[in-house]
């Protein structure tokens, strides 16, 4: 079956622009997650939702990154007014619920702010 | 202090030969630990996980755990060129969904 897809792979922005990012998780799947990754850095988490509740935000570095999940399964990360210490890697990584062990990541949106 | 405590490396290991990876957490109440394999410019992919202390080993794999010292290591048998790779560690802790990662060791192997 399909994995956890990502749109658009690379995204160039200028400083100041608002960008989304998409993530579409494996289907069946309640949970979904996104982290960011800096160049030659883990993965940080950044927000984490079951089906379309977000229970975790803690992550999100400031009110300029917004991620919703309204029907549960497709999920859009916002970042109003990008800056350049927002470049990155944004990964979304979705699972079964609760007991499930795997997180399975996508491929990622790269997005450099210019 | 960093929570999950990686040897940024380079670690070079000869073809055929035992590679060894080690990650240091912080936090007593991490539950379960996993290693993700991450080829360059690709997503990161779930090797094992471990959440027992002891040994845990699927084919050329070893996950090793020691919850007393706060230490998981991973090693890997007969290393293949196309071991290498960045292999991040993560915890994850009771109650908790998310992954925290550490950041990543460059495994190279050297034909």
């Amino acid at each position: 079956g399909a994995g956890v897809s990502q749109s658009p792979r690379y995204k160039v922005a200028k400083r100041g622009q608002d960008v989304a990012l998409r993530c579409d998780p494996i289907s069946g799947h309640v949970s979904l997650f996104w982290y960011q990754q800096a160049l030659g850095q883990g993965p940080e988490f950044l927000t984490y939702f079951q089906n379309e509740a977000q229970l975790d935000k803690s992550g999100l570095p400031s009110d300029r990154f917004f991620a919703e999940r309204p029907e549960g399964s497709v999920s859009t990360l916002k970042i109003q007014r990008t800056q350049q210490e927002d470049s990155a890697v944004y990964l979304c990584a979705s699972s079964l619920r609760g007991r499930g062990i795997e997180q399975f990541f996508g491929p990622g949106t790269r997005l450099t702010v210019l | 202090q960093k929570e999950v405590e990686q040897n940024s490396g380079p670690l070079s290991v000869p073809e055929g030969a035992i590679a060894s990876l080690n990650c240091t957490y912080s936090d007593r109440g991490s539950q379960s630990f996993f290693w993700y394999r991450q080829y360059s410019g690709k997503s990161p992919e779930l090797i094992m996980f471990i959440y027992s202390n002891g040994d845990k080993e699927d084919g050329r794999f070893t996950a090793q755990l020691n919850k007393a010292s706060q230490y998981v290591s991973l090693l890997i048998r007969d290393s293949q060129p196309s071991d290498s790779a960045t292999y991040l560690c993560a915890v994850k802790d009771f109650g908790n969904e998310k992954l925290t990662f550490g950041t990543g060791t460059r495994l190279t192997i050297i034909p």
